[in-house]
């Protein structure tokens, strides 16, 4: 169980440039998630999928944001056209059944800064 | 909707001394998960406990304790005999039983224990 990993771990980048990050979860897991954290705050829900099927996003999620789970296993993140409001922190988790309940387990986060 | 109210922002013990973190939740569903994570200043969040609505046992983990209430809707973690390395911000959450079972987290509350 090597845990859940998230690339890049930093990205600065300039307004109005794409980008993208990834995330790679427990290999036995089947849901993913992604959340966002601002300073001082709790993270907040973004969107989560079931294998390959993304069955849930949050009204956070504007369209500028876009997600993909292919083949069920890792999942990208793209922000487009970013804007100095999506510096954050954004967080992925995976997780199992675990008989009665939907146990998470968070990566590392991708720290993003918008110049 | 769910609610999850950390009224602590920030708490400065001095190692050794006992600690609880409170939390106040709000949910109209019957069946719910709570948790409590830490996030230390690496960033990556740590699963310390989940428990059930239908389970208001006290748990015992080491130096860790939590007080789950559903009279007051209170689900309380104390530390006992703080160390350095509590140092961190420790985050509430909810979940509730079926579809996402997205984590609804509270603001955190930031622990220093100063040597």
């Amino acid at each position: 169980d090597t845990g859940v990993s998230q690339d890049p771990r930093h990205k600065i980048t300039k307004r109005g440039q794409n980008v993208t990050f990834r995330c790679d979860p427990i290999s036995e897991h089947n849901r993913l998630y992604w959340y966002r954290q601002t300073l001082g705050q709790g993270p907040e829900f973004l969107t989560y999928f079931q294998n390959e099927a993304q069955l849930e996003k949050s009204r956070l999620l504007s369209d500028r944001f876009s997600a993909e789970r292919p083949k069920g296993s890792f999942s990208t993140l793209e922000i487009q056209r970013t804007e100095q409001g999506d510096s954050a922190m954004y967080l992925c988790a995976s997780s199992l059944w675990r008989g009665d309940s939907y146990e998470q387990y968070f990566g590392p986060g991708t720290r993003l800064t918008v110049t | 909707a769910q609610k999850v109210t950390q009224a602590q922002t920030e708490i400065s013990v001095v190692e050794k001394e006992d600690v609880t973190l409170d939390c106040v939740y709000e949910t109209r569903d019957t069946t719910y998960y709570l948790f409590w994570y830490k996030q230390p200043p690496s960033g990556e969040l740590v699963f310390l406990i989940r428990r059930n609505s239908f389970d208001e046992q006290n748990e015992i983990s080491g130096r860790y304790s939590w007080n789950f209430q559903k009279s007051t809707s209170s689900f309380n973690f104390t530390i006992t005999a703080s160390q350095v390395v509590d140092s961190a911000v420790y985050f509430c959450a909810l979940s509730v039983r079926g579809g996402s079972e997205k984590l609804v987290f509270g603001k955190g509350t930031k622990l220093t224990v100063n040597p």
